[in-house]
């Protein structure tokens, strides 16, 4: 059982948007910053989101991230096929210098 | 390019060590820190260590307190992680990853499968 919740599932069809979130505490995500990333089936995960809701370089516009206190959510829009895959939240505990992954959003694209 | 390439996986009894490593090319590897992120089969994502750029600082996981030791070796650009008294539990795929003060985990290996089975 991971500190960080996340639904085990999303879904959605092409072109909808979809808010996957992810739940902490006070000794973590409403402490530190809030990163996502992505896992498409058979590839390493990728980095989607960092300190909250800044995207690197080469990530779409279509994923978005926020925080509000203990809570964090990674936003998809105009939904495509191609981001089927696991979702993931991460953070640091504390600043005690250990990090935590939620437990993973599997997300279907209908 | 930022390239990390593990090895040293495979088939190990319980109780038996592993070494497993990790090449890194493309980027400074003295300036940055590490990690090593792991993930069972069927399974999420699991923080297992850290180490600092200069490896004077380490963190681990509960799961892999006293029985994992992570390393790294800069002139020649190479992670390690040492693992002891391995059990079923570590049975996974063993990522390295890069992080730094902002964007941590921006750049992951393949990963290396590590069987943990009698």
């Amino acid at each position: 059982q991971s500190v960080l919740t996340q639904p085990p599932s999303a879904s959605g069809t092409p072109g909808q948007r979809v808010t996957i979130f992810c739940s902490g505490s006070s000794s973590n995500i409403g402490t530190d910053y809030a990163y996502w990333y992505q896992q498409l089936p058979g590839t390493a995960p990728k980095l989607l989101i960092f300190r909250n809701d800044q995207r690197p370089s080469g990530v779409s516009d279509r994923f978005s991230g926020s925080k509000s206190g203990t809570s964090a959510s990674l936003a998809i829009s105009g939904l495509r096929v191609e981001d089927e895959g696991d979702y993931y939240c991460a953070t640091r505990n504390n600043n005690l210098n250990t990090w935590v992954f939620g437990g993973g959003t599997k997300l279907t694209v209908l | 390019q930022v390239q990390l390439v593990e090895s040293g996986g495979g088939v190990v009894q319980p109780g038996r060590s592993l070494r497993l490593s990790c090449a890194a090319s493309g980027f400074i590897f003295s300036d940055y820190a590490m990690h090593w992120v792991r993930q069972a089969p069927g399974k999420g994502l699991e923080w297992v260590t850290v180490i600092s750029h200069d490896g004077k600082n380490k963190n681990y996981g509960d799961s892999v307190k006293g029985r994992f030791t992570i390393s790294r070796d800069n002139p020649k650009n190479t992670l390690f992680l040492q693992m002891n008294s391995l059990t079923t539990e570590d049975t996974a795929l063993y990522y390295c990853t890069r992080g730094t003060a902002v964007r941590w985990f921006d750049y992951w290996g393949q990963g290396v499968l590590v069987t943990v089975s009698s």
